[in-house]
């Protein structure tokens, strides 16, 4: 399979505690991108990266969250002292520079994050 | 105002039929134009784009843009039932890589 790949799929965790995932984009692909979903509402652009630089940050992106893409390969987010209301789909898409705008954002399956 | 406006749904279809989809837009400067189809518990997948205004046709689907009024649409022909899912239109600015969604339409297409 040579798609974005999101680890873990499921993470239940209880509030207060740290919580890390991981997404691998399509090999070759230099932008990566997070985006936060909850049920019901579409997408919403947390942050991303050009290679190993992370050139945009939503005002959604409080501090307890941090992103990283420390090759410019594989990405993780982190949430400290997750929250009830961090519950939500967290999807990571990845593009190449193509040239051609736009490019073509390919979506990971997500990590369903629940805070209890 | 949300920027990007989209009935929830559910839109419930019989097989065969014709299906359109809207989204309403407040930001003029929006330029590029996407579809993406979400099904259940997966990430969206890419149908169509356009830039700017105008119409665009890939197989089942068309894809419509009017600048104007600041309403694009999809309409998807003979509709299956593979086709039940969340639609998601989303935009982007010129220049920028953010796309803005919509919050998706569920669409059921009955047999």
């Amino acid at each position: 399979d040579t798609g974005v790949s999101q680890d873990p799929r499921h993470k239940i965790t209880k509030r207060g505690q740290n919580v890390t995932f991981r997404c691998d984009p399509i090999s070759e692909h230099n932008r990566l991108y997070w985006y936060r979903q909850t049920l019901g509402q579409g997408p919403e652009f947390l942050t991303y990266f050009q290679n190993e630089a992370q050139l945009e940050k939503s005002r959604l992106l409080s501090d307890r969250f941090s992103a990283e893409r420390p090759k410019g390969s594989f990405s993780t987010l982190e949430i400290q002292r997750t929250e009830q209301g961090d519950s939500a789909m967290y999807l990571c898409a990845s593009t190449e520079t193509s040239g051609r705008v736009p490019d073509t954002q390919y979506f990971g399956p997500g990590t369903r994050l629940t805070v209890l | 105002q949300k920027e990007v406006e989209q009935d929830p749904g559910p839109l419930s279809v019989p097989e065969g039929a014709i299906v359109s989809l809207n989204c309403t837009y407040s930001n003029s400067a929006f330029q590029y134009f996407m579809w993406y189809r979400q099904y259940s518990r997966k990430g969206p997948e890419l149908l169509m784009y356009t830039y700017s205004s105008g119409n665009k046709e890939d197989g089942r689907f068309t894809a419509q843009v009017d600048k104007s009024s600041k309403y694009i649409s999809l309409f998807i022909r003979d509709s299956q039932p593979s086709d039940s899912a969340t639609y998601l239109c989303a935009m982007s600015l010129s220049g920028t890589y953010k796309y803005i969604f919509g919050t998706g339409t569920r669409l059921k297409v009955l047999a």
